[in-house]
């Protein structure tokens, strides 16, 4: 059975300050896939990135960077220097190799940034 | 390269009455995705199409509703008789099929806001 957890409900951060947003998973296949995506007010859910799980490495994308680790079964997710533009729902995902590879979703966690 | 369009965005509608939202996908996309979402809730899978074919159904999609992908382009998610419960937001999304190694990269609209009063 497939599992993300996003602890954190709502984070308020003032501008400029780090985040982080937890995300840990479960899952029995050994390929999978995790995603992070945005929810801004207007309800669209924007791609943020995608990571296969034999994929460690950690990525930076501008203000962006995530960490995979496997050992703790964690995709972690730092906004630096936030921004009010990044105030939105932040979810993480993960899909299992095969069949559909749709998507199961945390519950995902508010960010509100306070200019 | 336009996104995943959805209609209506809103839609209202008295209990016991039929709705329809139609998406239209990322053009180049063979596999589509229908979502529903509560509030407070991450998306929930209720189906999708690889082409024309709808492949995977969830227990979620009662026999109320019903999809169509009729020649692999657009869909149509249909909820008869319409409850309460039904009240979210449904959202449309497009991808290509991947690779076991590759994976597949889904995209979604914004979504169509459902109210059953």
């Amino acid at each position: 059975a497939q599992k993300v957890t996003q602890a954190q409900t709502e984070i308020s951060v003032v501008e400029k300050e780090d985040v982080t947003l937890d995300c840990v998973y479960e899952t029995r296949d050994t390929t999978y896939y995790l995603f992070w995506y945005k929810q801004p007010p207007s309800g669209e859910l924007v791609f943020l990135i995608r990571r296969n799980s034999f994929d460690e490495q950690n990525e930076i994308s501008g203000r962006y960077s995530w960490n995979f680790q496997k050992s703790t079964s964690s995709f972690n997710f730092t906004i630096t220097a936030s921004q009010v533009v990044d105030s939105a729902v932040y979810f993480c995902a993960l899909s299992e190799a095969g069949g559909a590879n749709n998507l199961f979703f945390g519950t995902g966690t508010r960010l509100t940034v306070i200019p | 390269d336009t996104g995943v369009s959805q209609d209506p965005r809103h839609k209202i509608t008295k209990r016991g009455q039929n709705v329809t939202f139609r998406c239209d996908p990322i053009s180049e996309h063979n596999r589509l995705y229908w979502y529903r979402q509560t509030l407070g809730q991450g998306p929930e899978f209720l189906t999708y199409f690889q082409n024309e074919a709808q492949l995977e159904k969830s227990r979620l999609l009662s026999d109320r509703f019903s999809a169509e992908r009729p020649k692999g382009s657009f869909s149509t998610l249909e909820i008869q008789r319409t409850e309460q419960g039904d009240s979210a937001m449904y959202l449309c999304a497009s991808s290509l099929a991947g690779t076991a190694y590759t994976g597949n990269t889904i995209y979604f609209g914004e979504g169509s806001w459902l109210t059953v009063v």
